[in-house]
């Protein structure tokens, strides 16, 4: 089944240790997003990549950053996590931008 | 004022009941919406989409959207306690251009 997979489910780090997210997708669509969310909070899109090119949502902090080396893959890098950035991150795809989005499951991060 | 305001509940219903979910939005310019269930630890899981106003049917699911008053409904028939997770209302403006926006999700409680 056409999927969208994310690794690992649960990641643990230590305040201040670089920590990577990875997503990949076997869809073949476009667009490739993360999202951020809190507790009982909506998602919160911090960034997507077109293709090759990145979209920077304004309010994403520097902390976090993105790569897509292929049309399958892309990961979530957070240089130095804080304890604000425990969170469930969500990977999306779509075929164009801002067309239906299909979720994973998240990787839930939790900030020691 | 949010853009997209939700009601969190929980909104608890005995096992065959008839749920009602609803979203408000501020935005005119919205045309695009969508219906999200998410099961707790999971990726949200996309159930309904539809464009502009008027009904759309898919099951036990039934989608409303009223652009007049701004107001989007879930209805969920013959509800089941599989049914039990959080339900977010997405919205956008034009496909291609403007970002979802999502509610902060209702958590629905299907009791047996």
């Amino acid at each position: 089944d056409a999927m969208v997979i994310q690794n690992p489910r649960y990641q643990v780090t230590q305040f201040g240790k670089p920590v990577t997210l990875s997503c990949s997708q076997t869809l073949n669509h476009n667009v490739m997003y993360w999202y951020q969310q809190k507790s009982s909070q909506a998602p919160k899109l911090l960034f997507h990549y077109y293709d090759k090119d990145f979209n920077n949502e304004a309010d994403t902090p520097d902390n976090f950053q993105s790569r897509r080396p292929n049309t399958s893959f892309c990961f979530l890098d957070i240089r130095s996590p804080g304890l604000g950035d425990a969170a469930m991150y969500l990977c999306a795809t779509s075929n164009r931008p801002f067309e239906t989005q299909y979720f994973g499951p998240g990787t839930r991060l939790l900030v020691l | 004022q949010k853009e997209v305001e939700q009601d969190p509940g929980p909104l608890s219903v005995p096992e065959g009941a008839i749920v009602s979910l609803n979203c408000t939005y501020s935005n005119s310019a919205f045309q695009y919406f969508m219906w999200y269930r998410q099961y707790s630890r999971k990726g949200p899981e996309l159930l309904m989409y539809t464009y502009s106003s008027g009904n759309k049917e898919d099951g036990r699911f039934t989608a409303q959207v009223d652009k007049s008053s701004k107001y989007i409904s879930l209805f969920i028939r013959d509800s089941q306690p599989s049914d039990s997770a959080t339900y977010l209302c997405a919205m956008s403006a034009r496909e291609g251009f403007q970002k979802l926006v999502f509610g902060t999700g209702t958590r629905l409680l299907v009791s047996p």
